[in-house]
């Protein structure tokens, strides 16, 4: 059955310092993989995304993700993070019928 | 071109009302799908519509049931409604329902069953 874990509910970090948010998936097949970005009273936003090919993939806002298959991971980095980062954060995995499963999210906190 | 967009913005009903949300999906797109994101989870897919026929569902209970028109707006219906319906409801369209479309999500409905 197709699944995603995000371990970490919450993470801090201080403005300038890198970030790394964890996602681990369970999928059969080639998994297409996602990170989207929700703020406050807002919907998803796609930050990147993986098909096939370079498993290294670069996103909007600085942001890029590389895909593990032999540890089944899909982790989201950034290099310098800015206040404005502040949001939840969740991985998905596109499973059989088009439908998305998306793992609860982690909520990312950016003190100054 | 404008994007996905949801009314109402907020919504409460009470218990055993039936409530029914609405999406314009984003121009050109013929594919909606829809989630339930309950509070502190990630969203849960209910189903998808493609072309005005469900193109796939979720594992929600029949009183949840949808309708896409021709101009592939949507909407979803909630019968019966119980407590545990609580949830921010978000609606995506993509170009088609191939894999490799990207899905574009509206900012959602906040729906209260009291």
């Amino acid at each position: 059955a197709q699944s995603v874990t995000q371990p970490d509910i919450h993470i801090t970090v201080s403005e300038g310092a890198s970030l790394e948010l964890r996602c681990n998936y369970s999928y059969g097949a080639t998994p297409y993989l996602f990170w989207y970005v929700q703020s406050p009273g807002q919907g998803l936003q796609l930050l990147l995304k993986y098909f096939s090919g370079d498993t290294l993939v670069q996103g909007i806002k600085g942001f890029e993700a590389e895909f593990k298959r032999s540890q089944s991971s899909f982790n989201l980095r950034k290099p310098s993070v800015h206040w404005s980062d502040a949001a939840e954060y969740f991985c998905a995995v596109e499973g059989t019928g088009n439908q998305f499963y998306f793992g609860t999210g982690t909520s990312l906190t950016v003190i100054p | 071109e404008t994007g996905v967009t949801q009314s109402p913005t907020h919504l409460i009903k009470t218990r055993g009302q039936q409530v029914t949300l609405r999406c314009s999906s984003q121009s050109g797109h013929n594919t909606v799908s829809w989630y339930q994101q309950a509070l502190g989870q990630g969203p849960q897919f209910i189903f998808q519509y493609y072309r005005e026929e469900e193109n796939g569902r979720g594992n929600f209970p029949p009183r949840f049931s949808g309708l896409q028109f021709p101009n592939y707006s949507s909407e979803l219906n909630v019968n019966a409604l119980e407590l545990d319906d609580s949830a921010l409801y978000l609606c995506a369209s993509s170009l088609t329902w191939d894999r490799t479309d990207t899905q574009y999500f509206g900012p959602g409905t906040r729906l209260t069953v009291l």
